[in-house]
């Protein structure tokens, strides 16, 4: 069975800030690790994901995330925050990198961007 | 590429009625469809999977016979909540995946509100 933890449930961070949003996971098998973005009232948007290969994720809007297996970690992380990045944020895994598996979400992370 | 779209955006519907929500892979034919429901300032619950041509597979605890899941084109797939109640009230998303280069992620619906009241 695959978990997912997402610690903190609510991050603010001044904008122009470091943003670092934490993810752990449980696998039994290597995982495949997504980040997702949700605006509000809005679908799911893939930030960057984690399947094979380079451990350090480059996604969009200028996010990445390092996949460390010893710390069974992925977090996300933003050089400087941005107001549009204001969000909320959701880490997933998967035992596939298919889109035919289903996805384990954590419960999500609530970004404000202070002004 | 890779959009999904789902119709209606919104619904309200009375109690007891019946409501049928449609997700659409516009751009790519997808094996896989998955429906998730979100309550408020929460994170996604899968509900069921549904393949092209089979019986959707549902998670434990989702009512098959309240959600019925029908997928029947490789483009098409539809979710109707049966006899519906104030507390089916949520936010219903699909995602869809699975073809020849939509392998390794799902794409996601810009997702359904339903209200009931």
């Amino acid at each position: 069975a695959q978990s997912v933890t997402q610690l903190g449930s609510h991050v603010s961070v001044s904008e122009g800030a470091l943003v670092l949003l934490r993810c752990n996971y449980s696998s039994s098998v290597p995982p495949y690790l997504f980040w997702y973005v949700q605006y509000p009232n809005q679908g799911l948007q893939l930030l960057l994901k984690y399947t094979t290969g380079a451990t350090l994720v480059k996604g969009i809007n200028g996010f990445e995330a390092e996949f460390k297996k010893s710390e069974t970690s992925f977090h996300l992380t933003k050089p400087s925050a941005h107001m549009s990045d204001a969000a909320e944020y959701f880490c997933a895994v998967s035992d596939r990198p298919s889109g035919n598996e289903k996805l384990t979400f954590g419960t999500g992370t609530r970004l404000t961007i202070i002004p | 590429g890779a959009v999904v779209s789902q119709h209606p955006s919104r619904v309200i519907c009375k109690s007891g009625t019946s409501v049928k929500i449609e997700c659409r892979s516009l751009d790519f034919q997808a094996t896989t469809m998955f429906w998730y429901r979100q309550f408020p300032k929460q994170s996604l619950m899968l509900m069921a999977t549904s393949n092209e041509g089979s019986k959707a597979t549902y998670e434990q605890g989702v009512e098959k016979d309240k959600f019925l899941i029908n997928h029947a084109s490789l483009t098409l797939s539809t979710l109707t909540v049966t006899s519906a109640h104030p507390e089916d009230s949520s936010f219903y998303i699909c995602s869809a995946g699975g073809t020849s280069g939509y392998l390794h992620e799902q794409y996601f619906g810009p997702g359904t509100r339903l209200t009931v009241t």
